[in-house]
C-alpha cells in the first residue's frame, strides 16, 4: 500500500538548518509530483514546496523561497526538504504528500515530522 | 494568489444531522477544488476532488458541489467519526496551491 515516512524532525535554533527526508513506497514514485505541506501547532494547512516527477521543476511558497530547497531521488523513492535560515514561525509539522498524477490534488499524506525552531 | 474563505468556523451538530460547509474563492477556480478531512492527531485525508468527485473509499454521505467561486461540502447523517476539521484546496492557479482556513465540525 501507499506509504510515506518522514524523518529528520527536531528542535533547531533560529538561523539554523535542518534536512527532512521522506521515504515513499507502494506507488510509482518517479511518475508523480511530490509536495511538502506544513501545519503550525493549532493552525491550518500551509503549502510549502512541490517538485515535478523528474525533479526539473521546483515551486516554493513565498515565505520559504530562497531558504528552503526541495529535491528528490527517484532511484531511492526519496523526497527531501533542506531548510536553512530557520525562523520561529517555521515551527510546524511537515507533511510529505503525494499528488494524484498530474492533478494538483493531494491523495496520500505521511504522518509528518515536527520541526521546532526555538532557542 | 487565490484566497479560499471557509464558513462557518465551527459547526456543532448532533449525530444523524446533516452538515453543510462553505468555501468561497477570491476568483474563479472552475471546478478545481478539493476537500480534506483532518481528524485529531492525524494527517489530512482527501475526501472530494474536482468539486464533486469522491475519492476512493470515501462514504457516500460525503458530497461536494459548486463551481466558479462558491463551493459546498455536505455530510449527511453525521457519525461520531466525522468530528474533524475540514479544509478546501484549489489547484486552478499555482503556485501556490492554497487551502482554506478550515471548518471544525463538532458532534454533540
Amino acid at each position: 500500500q501507499v506509504q510515506m515516512v518522514e524523518s529528520g524532525g527536531s528542535v533547531v535554533q533560529p538561523g539554523g538548518s535542518q534536512r527532512l527526508s521522506c521515504a515513499a513506497s507502494g506507488f510509482p514514485f518517479s511518475r508523480v509530483t511530490m509536495h511538502w505541506v506544513r501545519q503550525a501547532p493549532g493552525k491550518g494547512l500551509d503549502w510549502v514546496a512541490a517538485i515535478s516527477r523528474d525533479g526539473d521543476r521546483k515551486f516554493y511558497a513565498r515565505s520559504v523561497e530562497g531558504r528552503f530547497t526541495i529535491s528528490r531521488d527517484n532511484s531511492d523513492y526519496s523526497l527531501f526538504l533542506q531548510m536553512n535560515g530557520l525562523r520561529p514561525d517555521d515551527t510546524a509539522i511537515y507533511y510529505c504528500v503525494k499528488e494524484i498524477l498530474g492533478t494538483g490534488y493531494l491523495d496520500f499524506w505521511g504522518q509528518g515530522a515536527l520541526v521546532t525552531v526555538s532557542s | 494568489d487565490i484566497v479560499l474563505t471557509q464558513s462557518p468556523a465551527t459547526l456543532s451538530l448532533s449525530p444523524g444531522e446533516s452538515a453543510t460547509l462553505s468555501c468561497r474563492a477570491s476568483q474563479s477556480v472552475s471546478s478545481s477544488l478539493a476537500w480534506y478531512q483532518q481528524r485529531p492527531g492525524q494527517p489530512p485525508r482527501l475526501l472530494i476532488y474536482d468539486a464533486s468527485n469522491r475519492a476512493a473509499g470515501i462514504p457516500a454521505r460525503f458530497s461536494g458541489s459548486g463551481s466558479g467561486t462558491d463551493f459546498s461540502l455536505t455530510i449527511s447523517s453525521l457519525e461520531p467519526e466525522d468530528s474533524a476539521i475540514y479544509y478546501c484546496q484549489q489547484r486552478k492557479s499555482w503556485p501556490p496551491w492554497t487551502f482554506g482556513q478550515g471548518t471544525t465540525v463538532e458532534l454533540k
